[in-house]
C-alpha cells in the first residue's frame, strides 16, 4: 500500500470553527490531491497539488484552502466549517513519471460539522 | 460528469470468476483506463490501468476491446472480500482529477 497517512481520522466540531486536515506520505511523489465523498455524488476533487508551494482549484474549492509547504505534507483548511462541509475526505497521491501514473489513496477523514 | 457506464450492481459466485464490463466509447487516445475499488467506507483502492493492450496483475486481468470504446476488469476467483464498489475511470490519473461515477457494486456470494 502506498504510504499515504490522513490524520485525524474522525473529527466531530462546530460549525463557524477552523478545521485543518493533514495528509502525510513517504512516497516523495510529486501529485497531491484532496477530494470529498458524499452520499450520491461519489468523490470530487477540492484542491490538489503539483509540488511544494504549487496548488490549484478543483471542481469544489469554495470554502476550503490548501497548503504544501513540504514534499511529504498537504493540509486541507475549512476556514469557518458549514454543516455543508460534513464529509469523508480522501488524500491521494501520485507520481510525475509519466501522465498514466495511478492515484493512491488514504484511508479518509470523517469529519463531522455540527 | 462521468465519461464511463457501468451496470449498477451484479452478484459472483465465490471461487468463480468476475466479469466486470465497462463502456467507454468517447475516451481518447492519450487517455487510459484505470480501475478502483472501495470497501464500504476505505479509501478508493486502486487495481489496474491499461491503455490499449490487455494487463495483467496480482489482483486483476483487464481486456480492453480493439476499438477502445469498452473493457472489461476480470477477477479470476472472486473471494467475499472482493465484495465491492468498483469504479472505471477514464483520463490521465497524475495530475488531473479522477472522475468517479456510481461504479459497479459486486456482491460476492457463497
Amino acid at each position: 500500500d502506498a504510504g499515504i497517512t490522513q490524520s485525524p481520522r474522525h473529527k466531530v466540531t462546530e460549525t463557524g470553527t477552523p478545521v485543518t486536515l493533514r495528509c502525510h506520505q513517504t512516497e516523495n511523489h510529486r501529485y497531491m490531491y484532496w477530494y470529498r465523498q458524499d452520499p450520491g455524488h461519489g468523490l470530487r476533487l477540492i484542491h490538489y497539488s503539483y509540488g511544494v508551494k504549487d496548488t490549484d482549484k478543483g471542481e469544489v474549492s469554495d470554502g476550503y484552502s490548501v497548503s504544501r509547504s513540504k514534499t511529504e505534507d498537504f493540509l486541507l483548511t475549512l476556514e469557518s466549517a458549514t454543516s455543508s462541509q460534513t464529509s469523508v475526505y480522501f488524500c491521494a497521491i501520485s507520481s510525475d513519471r509519466g501522465g498514466n501514473q495511478p492515484q493512491h489513496f488514504g484511508d479518509g477523514t470523517r469529519l463531522s460539522i455540527l | 460528469d462521468a465519461k464511463t457506464t457501468q451496470p449498477p450492481s451484479m452478484d459472483c459466485a465465490e471461487g468463480r470468476a468476475a466479469n466486470l464490463p465497462c463502456n467507454h466509447s468517447t475516451i481518447s487516445g492519450n487517455e487510459y483506463v484505470y480501475w478502483y475499488r472501495q470497501i464500504h467506507s476505505q479509501g478508493p483502492q486502486y487495481i489496474i490501468h491499461g491503455l490499449k493492450n490487455n494487463e495483467t496483475n496480482e489482483m486483476a486481468s483487464l481486456i480492453i476491446t480493439e476499438d477502445r470504446k469498452s473493457s472489461t476488469l476480470i477477477l479470476p476467483h472472486a473471494t467475499l472480500r472482493d465484495t465491492a464498489v468498483y469504479y472505471c475511470i477514464v483520463g490521465e490519473a497524475a495530475g488531473n482529477k479522477l472522475t468517479f461515477g456510481g461504479g459497479t457494486r459486486v456482491l460476492v456470494k457463497p
